[in-house]
This record gives structure tokens, C-alpha cells and sequence, in this order.
């Protein structure tokens, strides 16, 4: 059973576009929500994470929005370039440990 | 300063085969997890390690094993191979455990059972 639930699943992005990546949960145990960013060959990388307390966090062109009430979290990247192509992860852990469910990611292409 | 070392980076193995793989996290992190990576289920969480103790284990069967010495390398076993087993292992370290903890990966192994 997926415990985070991610979409869409690619995305197509012109350059200076806006890409918008939704992610779900459903246990309320969760209380980090890091987002991690992976090029191909590559271990995936932390780029941004937020804590439940706070319903957003801006990083440069990086933003997390979150909504606990609804469960639901999204990472936007504004001004998006050729060079956020890769493939971006959702994840969430509680606070007993570093186990982390990982949505199933978004592959994320932006046009020039 | 060095990150998440992981080898071999590529290797093929025969079915009903064992592997192990090898990680060094990085310097003064204690935690060291392991995650399989492949394209239908993402990344799925196998165990972590913390001060040579294992202290979470996914939902995977007792064929996937590991262990941490004490200087915090670890190694995961695969035995009996499957060729469902073919996926991208990847280790992260962090320096503590407890939520919040940011996790860092290596690059991973390839691991690809014929």
C-alpha cells in the first residue's frame, strides 16, 4: 500500500513555466515532508522540506506548499529551466526513525 | 567533505546467487538505511541501521539482510536471488535518527539478476 501517493506522473513544462508536483498521505504520524530531486545515474538529493507547523516554504525558485487538514503537500517550481529536468520525489517519515515512503515521482522535462 | 560511498556500482548476478553490497556513509553520520529502487514501486524502504543495531525493517522477505560495523559501514545481503531483485540498491546515511534527520544517498548499486 502506497503510504504516499504522488502525481502527476511525468510532466511537460515550457522554459519560465511553472511546474506543480501534488503529493497525499494518509497517516497523520508523519511529521517531515522532504522533497528529493534525482538525475539519471544519480543517488536522489535533498532539495527542499517542510514540518507540518508550517504551510509553506520558499528555497530560491523552490516552494513546498502544505495542507494538513487536507493531508496534502506540493512542491512548485517557479521560473522552471532545462536544468530542473529530472525526476522528483515526495517522501515522508514520522518522528520515531529514518524510515521514509517515498511517492512513486514525477519526471519532470522542461522545454527550452 | 566525502559523501554516501557505495560499491560495486554495477553488477550482474545469476539467479539463486547471494550479493552483497557495500556502503560508507558519510563521515560522523551513524544511521545508515538502505532503499530499493525500481521503476514500478519507487523507492521501498529495506531496514536502517543505527550504532550496529538494526532498528526498522520494511516489508521485505528474510532473503534481504544487512548489518552495520562499528564504524558505521554497512553491507546488505540478497540470497537466493530472484530476477524480481533487479533494481537500483541505494544507501543513505544521516548523522542521527529521529524524524526529520535529512538522509543522504550514494549513488547506489545496480544489481541486475539474469
Amino acid at each position: 500500500q502506497q503510504q504516499v501517493k504522488q502525481s502527476p506522473q511525468s510532466l511537460i513544462v515550457q522554459k519560465g513555466g511553472i511546474s506543480i508536483i501534488n503529493c497525499a498521505y494518509e497517516n497523520t504520524a508523519f511529521d517531515y515532508f522532504p522533497w528529493y530531486q534525482q538525475f539519471p545515474g544519480k543517488g536522489p538529493a535533498l532539495l527542499i522540506a517542510i514540518r507540518p507547523d508550517v504551510s509553506e516554504k520558499k528555497e530560491g525558485r523552490f516552494t513546498i506548499s502544505f495542507n494538513k487538514s487536507a493531508k496534502q503537500f506540493s512542491l512548485h517550481i517557479m521560473d522552471s529551466q532545462p536544468g530542473d529536468s529530472a525526476t522528483y520525489f515526495c517522501a515522508a517519515s514520522t518522528e520515531t526513525g529514518n524510515q521514509f515512503y517515498f511517492g512513486t515521482g514525477t519526471s519532470l522535462t522542461v522545454i527550452p | 567533505k566525502a559523501g554516501v560511498t557505495q560499491t560495486p556500482r554495477y553488477l550482474i548476478k545469476t539467479r539463486g546467487q547471494q550479493v552483497t553490497l557495500s556502503c560508507s556513509p558519510i563521515s560522523g553520520h551513524r544511521s545508515v538505511s538502505w532503499y530499493q529502487q525500481t521503476p514500478g514501486q519507487g523507492l521501498q524502504f529495506l531496514f536502517e541501521y543505527f550504532s550496529e543495531t538494526q532498528r526498522n525493517k520494511g516489508n521485505f522477505p528474510g532473503r534481504f539482510s544487512g548489518r552495520q560495523f562499528s564504524n558505521s559501514r554497512s553491507e546488505m545481503n540478497v540470497s537466493t536471488l530472484e530476477l524480481g531483485d533487479s533494481a537500483l540498491y541505494l544507501c543513505a546515511s544521516s548523522f542521527d535518527r529521529g524524524g526529520g534527520n535529512t538522509i543522504y544517498f550514494g549513488e547506489g548499486s545496480w544489481l541486475t539478476v539474469v
